[in-house]
């Protein structure tokens, strides 16, 4: 039971590039999602899904985009980088209950500078 | 609206003292509160939460929280602190009528030979 996968685990992009982070769970949890940690600060949350098909906005949700086509995957896309999102990427699961009181399982992050 | 405040961005103890993280919450609603833990390089690990059951939330590694409401206050504490527990630790509160989760800022914990 391998939890929460993503990968990269690194990446350095150059303005304008795309991307797609990804995010895998085995946990068979209903819903994941998305979160950036900046330094200093607390994680924001990008976007969330509630299961396969579903998607919705966060905190800060502009300048990504995600999809979920199965209850495993939930990649991140970053359309035009930008050095704003230069950040650490958390990817989360957690069972079916909802985000107010479900514990949610992390991965180890995606650090990215965008350039 | 809600908001979580860590009163504290650093805190130092000597080992096998006790320790104190400090977590105030405003939420216009029934609140959910979560202590996480972050070890340096790693993703987030629940150490315990509270979701209106008892008001004295124990977690893992020896860590407990209690709930006041009247002082709108979580704050985390552990009797000895011991070298495994340097880390970051971050107080979320979550409302029962919303998805919306609010992060504090975090708070990194010092442990002192």
């Amino acid at each position: 039971n391998a939890g929460v996968t993503q990968t990269p685990k690194f990446r350095i992009l150059k303005i304008g590039q795309s991307m797609t982070l990804q995010c895998t769970q085995d946990m068979n949890h209903n819903y994941m999602y998305w979160y950036r940690q900046d330094p200093g600060m607390g994680l924001k949350l990008i976007y969330y899904s509630v299961g396969a098909g579903i998607t919705d906005k966060g905190e800060v949700p502009n300048g990504y985009n995600v999809s979920r086509s199965t209850t495993e995957d939930f990649p991140l896309r970053l359309e035009l980088a930008a050095p704003s999102q230069t950040s650490v990427y958390f990817c989360a699961s957690s069972p079916g209950t909802g985000p107010n009181t479900d514990t949610q399982y992390f991965g180890p992050g995606t650090r990215l500078t965008v350039l | 609206a809600q908001s979580v405040t860590q009163l504290d961005s650093h805190v130092s103890v000597s080992e096998g003292t006790p320790v104190l993280l400090r977590c105030n919450y405003s939420s216009s609603y029934s609140p959910s509160l979560f202590w996480y833990v972050q070890h340096p390089n790693k993703g987030l690990q629940l150490l315990l939460k509270y979701t209106s059951a008892a008001t004295l939330v124990k977690g893992i590694n020896g860590f407990e929280a209690e709930f006041k409401k009247s002082e709108t206050s979580f704050h985390l504490t552990k009797p000895s602190a011991h070298m495994s527990d340097a880390a970051e630790y971050f107080c979320v509160v979550t409302m029962n009528r919303d998805d919306k989760i609010i992060f504090g800022k975090g708070t990194r914990l010092h442990i002192l030979p």
